[in-house]
């Protein structure tokens, strides 16, 4: 079944505790996607990836890092979370980037992040 | 960069009325417009697009309107059910890379 996965779904953490929240697509899509969704501020883009070890800045990039070793995978990491990263948190993924238009992204199931 | 305003934030119709969406795009230059449906505790699906050279595009109950000259894309629902209730996101793109999205619409259909 074609899908994007994320892991974990839910998780709770503690100021400055780094964690990873993983990402994978097993449909050979090459551009790849993070976004928050905070209430009332909808969806807001952090990093993106166009393809294999290219990645570049969304709108809200600070305190994140992000990574595009393989091409179903783009995990994001928070070296030192923070109250204020609270947030739902989703993956996309669509098949190619680079042309005039963007293309159709398919989200991943998300991933609800307390930090305390 | 690019700005969308969506309005209105909240919408209760009556089942079977019609819906209204709107949004306003600040950059002249986009060119990629989709709509996604977000059901409570699920992840957004895309429900429709439309792209800067298509003025109309219908798929059944839903259509979407582009005004490029008033940067400004609307979503229609028709004939409404009360499995249209969901928070519903405009977005906008000027490049394949960014897509920049609305605040969101909470659309309640009362049976």
């Amino acid at each position: 079944e074609a899908q994007v996965t994320q892991n974990p779904r839910y998780l709770i953490t503690v100021t400055g505790k780094k964690l990873t929240v993983t990402c994978s697509q097993n449909m050979n899509h090459e551009y790849m996607s993070w976004y928050r969704q905070d209430p009332g501020l909808g969806l807001r883009q952090i990093y993106y990836s166009m393809n294999v070890e290219v990645t570049d800045k969304g709108d809200v990039p600070e305190g994140y890092k992000v990574s595009r070793k393989e091409k179903r995978n783009f995990p994001l990491i928070l070296e030192s979370p923070s109250p204020n990263q609270t947030s739902l948190y989703f993956c996309a993924s669509s098949l190619v980037a680079g042309g005039l238009y963007q293309e159709t992204q398919y989200f991943g199931p998300g991933t609800r992040l307390l930090v305390l | 960069g690019e700005n969308v305003e969506q309005h209105p934030s909240t919408l209760s119709v009556q089942e079977g009325d019609s819906a209204v969406i709107k949004c306003t795009y600040s950059d002249s230059a986009s060119n990629y417009f989709p709509w996604y449906k977000q059901e409570l505790g699920k992840r957004p699906q895309l429900i429709i697009d439309i792209r800067s050279n298509v003025g109309e595009k219908k798929d059944q109950r839903i259509a979407v309107t582009l005004n490029k000259t008033a940067k400004h894309f609307s979503l229609h629902i028709t004939e409404t059910q009360p499995e249209d209730s969901a928070v519903y996101f405009c977005a906008a793109s000027l490049d394949s890379y960014k897509l920049i999205f609305g605040s969101g619409t909470r659309l309640l259909v009362r049976p």
